[in-house]
Order: C-alpha cells, then sequence, then structure tokens
C-alpha cells in the first residue's frame, strides 16, 4: 500500500455542477498525477504536478482544473461538469521520476455525470 | 507523441497454458516500460518495471522482455492460472509531461479452469 488515496470514491453529479476530487498521499512525494480512464482510450493524462502550486497541463485538461496547496493533497476540479467528463479517475504519486519505483497509483473515483 | 499498443485486445485461454502479450511502442526514447495488472473496478498494480538499459525483467512466473529499438516488449505468463484473469496494461515513461506515463488500451485475460 503506497499510503494514496482518494475521495470521494463514488460520485452522481448532474451536468454543469461544480465537482472537486481528491487525492491524498502520506508519502511525501513530489510527482502527483490526475488520469482519467474510459474504454477504449486506456489511461490519459488531465494534469500533474511537481511540487506545492507547481502544475501543468496533460493531454486532456480542457474542463478541468487543479489545485495543490500542500504536498500530500492534489486536487482536480471540474468547474462545470459535462457527460464527456463520466469517468473513472485515477490519481498517482512517485518520488522521482526517473528513478526506478514504479507510479503508484490510488484505488480510482467513478464519476457519473447525468 | 507517444503511442503504445497492446495486442490482443482479449484472450481467453485455458488453466496452464503458457501465455504472451504484445506491447508496441512509437518512440524509443523511453527511461523505462512498465507493465501493471487491474482487476475489475479496481486500481492499477505494477508487475514489472524494466529500465530502458535492460533486457528482461522477472518475478515468479512472469517474464517481461524489452527491445527499444524495434519498439517492442513482451509479458509471458508461465502456467497460467485462474487467478491470472484481469486486465494488463503497457506503460512506457518518456520526458513528456512531467513524466506522466503513456498507456496502452490493455490486454484483457481471462484464465478459464
Amino acid at each position: 500500500d503506497a499510503g494514496i488515496t482518494q475521495s470521494p470514491r463514488h460520485k452522481v453529479t448532474e451536468t454543469g455542477t461544480p465537482v472537486t476530487l481528491r487525492c491524498h498521499q502520506t508519502e511525501n512525494h513530489r510527482y502527483m498525477y490526475w488520469y482519467r480512464q474510459d474504454p477504449g482510450h486506456g489511461l490519459r493524462l488531465i494534469h500533474y504536478s511537481y511540487g506545492v502550486k507547481d502544475t501543468d497541463k496533460g493531454e486532456v485538461s480542457d474542463g478541468y482544473s487543479v489545485s495543490r496547496s500542500k504536498t500530500e493533497d492534489f486536487l482536480l476540479t471540474l468547474e462545470s461538469a459535462t457527460s464527456s467528463q463520466t469517468s473513472v479517475y485515477f490519481c498517482a504519486i512517485k518520488k522521482d521520476p526517473l528513478d526506478q519505483e514504479t507510479q503508484y497509483f490510488g484505488p480510482g473515483t467513478r464519476l457519473l455525470v447525468l | 507523441k507517444q503511442e503504445v499498443t497492446q495486442i490482443p485486445a482479449a484472450l481467453s485461454v485455458p488453466e496452464g497454458e503458457n501465455l504472451v502479450l504484445n506491447c508496441s511502442f512509437t518512440d524509443s526514447a523511453i527511461y523505462n516500460l512498465q507493465w501493471f495488472r487491474q482487476d475489475p473496478g479496481k486500481g492499477l498494480t505494477s508487475l514489472l518495471l524494466i529500465q530502458s538499459s535492460q533486457r528482461e525483467q522477472t518475478s515468479g512466473r512472469l517474464n517481461a522482455s524489452l527491445d527499444k529499438s524495434s519498439g517492442r516488449s513482451t509479458l509471458y505468463i508461465a502456467a497460467s492460472q485462474p487467478g491470472d484473469s484481469a486486465t494488463y496494461l503497457c506503460a512506457t515513461l518518456n520526458s513528456n509531461s512531467g513524466y506522466a506515463l503513456n498507456f496502452g488500451k490493455g490486454t484483457s485475460l481471462l484464465v478459464t479452469p
């Protein structure tokens, strides 16, 4: 267990409402990532962070924003949820991107946008 | 942009068979390649990580090989068991996007008793 949790684990929301997903780590790792997983697409990077207040966009960042005000928490916000954002969201952490350890993944958040 | 392809998309084998899962990638400038296992409704569990300078890694009944020049990796599972049923994901680590992983779409494996 890599000490990474996600909340909520499941959420149903309506189109147009804001949604915030939380990733929390106890490992003090510098790098944190948000991916989404969809049938037929695999996992795709949404945003990542390389330190407190240091974030950048990934492949599918449109409609999402992130914040990292402290090392242990990385928040993903859907400002106005759309049905196309129905997905499973995974958070991942890594101490050093080029070391020989893997990225550790959280258990995922299943989001349904009606 | 790195493209990672996994073949086959799905595979069903009887218990006891040896099997090979394939992964190919377009950009050979990788730092490492990883194989993950994902059970239905669960997160990802790392199985094997091969550094770009390595040719293979082994863990129990699993053996992963890497041919960086040809852009290919294989995951060999010996003496398959029903508990091996899961989706197997291949991912490369490149220098793009904060060293995030580039994933294939996975191979869904079913091992029947």
